[in-house]
Order: structure tokens, then sequence, then C-alpha cells
């Protein structure tokens, strides 16, 4: 069974700083990742998805993740955040075929200091 | 499109009455899941559907727990006997998977508290 581990239970960086959250999943395939936001009272909403081809996927909002395999990772990053970009970010993985199922972590969630 | 809509927004029950939730899917969306998510946590897996066929459920989905998706469209969840451990948001998604493409287009959930 896959399953996903974000080690960072809370980030602070500062206004303009760079960003990046940490994701390591477990699976035995090739795993589908995705990186979901959500803003306090609002729904989840997609960042960005890998499933294939270039390991380096962008997003909305200026975030891009990158999937390393041999590292299991698939980090999150900015390299400006804003103080809109506060929010709790939930890393998902899915085996990417029809008779299995998308999983969350844990969720990071980020501060941004003015 | 809509998106996907859960009803209610919220529910408050007594512990041991039953609640149902229900969610309406994007339409044509072939895949629908429930989620559970508490406070500081990420969503959990509840169980989810192919069309009306449920694939799975979860460990954390007792016996008191029962979801349905007749017809293939909309969904409910229904919680016997709630115990205040059942106090949480639950979250409907919907999915149309094409090939081994899939993203899912949550809803805004419905806040349980069980008193």
């Amino acid at each position: 069974a896959q399953s996903v581990t974000q080690p960072d239970i809370h980030i602070t960086v500062s206004e303009g700083a760079s960003l990046e959250l940490r994701c390591n999943y477990s699976y035995g395939a090739t795993p589908y990742l995705f990186w979901y936001v959500q803003s306090p009272g609002q729904g989840l909403q997609l960042l960005l998805k890998y499933f294939s081809g270039d390991t380096l996927v962008q997003g909305i909002k200026g975030f891009e993740a990158e999937f390393k395999r041999s590292q299991s990772s698939f980090n999150l990053r900015k390299p400006s955040v804003h103080w809109s970009d506060a929010a709790e970010y939930f890393c998902a993985v899915g085996a990417g075929n029809r008779d299995d199922k998308i999983i969350f972590g844990k969720g990071t969630r980020l501060h941004i200091l003015p | 499109d809509t998106g996907v809509s859960q009803n209610p927004r919220h529910k408050i029950t007594k512990r041991g009455q039953n609640v149902t939730f229900r969610c309406d899917p994007i339409s044509e969306h072939n895949r629908l899941y429930w989620y559970r998510q508490t406070l500081g946590q990420g969503p959990e897996f509840l169980t989810y559907f192919q069309n009306e066929a449920q694939l799975e459920k979860s460990r954390l989905l007792s016996d008191r727990f029962s979801a349905e998706r007749p017809k293939g469209s909309f969904s409910t969840l229904e919680i016997q006997r709630t115990e205040q451990g059942d106090s949480a948001m639950y979250l409907c998604a919907s999915s149309l998977v094409v090939g081994t493409n899939e993203k899912l287009f949550f809803g805004s959930g419905t806040q349980l508290s069980v008193l």
C-alpha cells in the first residue's frame, strides 16, 4: 500500500524568501503525485501533479515540484513567497490506475512573517 | 461545471443519533471519494466508488459507517449511533479517470459535531 510522509508539521518563512516543503512517498511502482493547498475555511485546491515525463512540474501560483525517484521525494518549491501563501499544504500519492486510491500526507502548515 | 456539492455544510447532533451526508459530484465524473479530516490532519481516506461500485473501504470505516452511490451519481455517507470521536470534516471528492489520468476535485465538506 502507498504512504506519504510530510516530515515538517510547521514551516515559517519571511515574505519574499524561498520555500521548500518536503514530501516522501512509499509505493511499489511509479506513483502519481500531487500537491494540494487548503486555506482557512476553504476547500482543497490542486497546485500541481506529476504523472510522467519531465520530473520538474510547474503548477499554479508560482509553485513547482520535483520528482526524485532515487529519493522517493516530491518536494514543493517556490522562489519567493507571498503573505497569501500562508495555508496548509498536502502531498498526495496515487497509484495511477483504475483500481487504487489517492491518499494524503498529514500536511505542513506554512506561516509567513511580514 | 458546478463543482462538487456537499450537504449539509454543518451538522450538529447528539451522541447516538444517526446522520446522513450527501455528495453530488461533478457530472460525468466516474470516481467518487469520501475522506475525513480532523483539525491539524490531512484528509484520511474512508472509501471510494468507481461508478456505482464501492471499490475499497478503509479500516477507519467501522460497521457504523455505510456509503452508497446508487446509479453512479450522487453518494450518501451514513453514520449510525454517532460517537464524539466521529466529529470531523467529511470531504467528498470526484474525478474523471481517463486511462491513467486522474485529478480530484473536492467539495467544501460537511462539518460534523457530535455533542
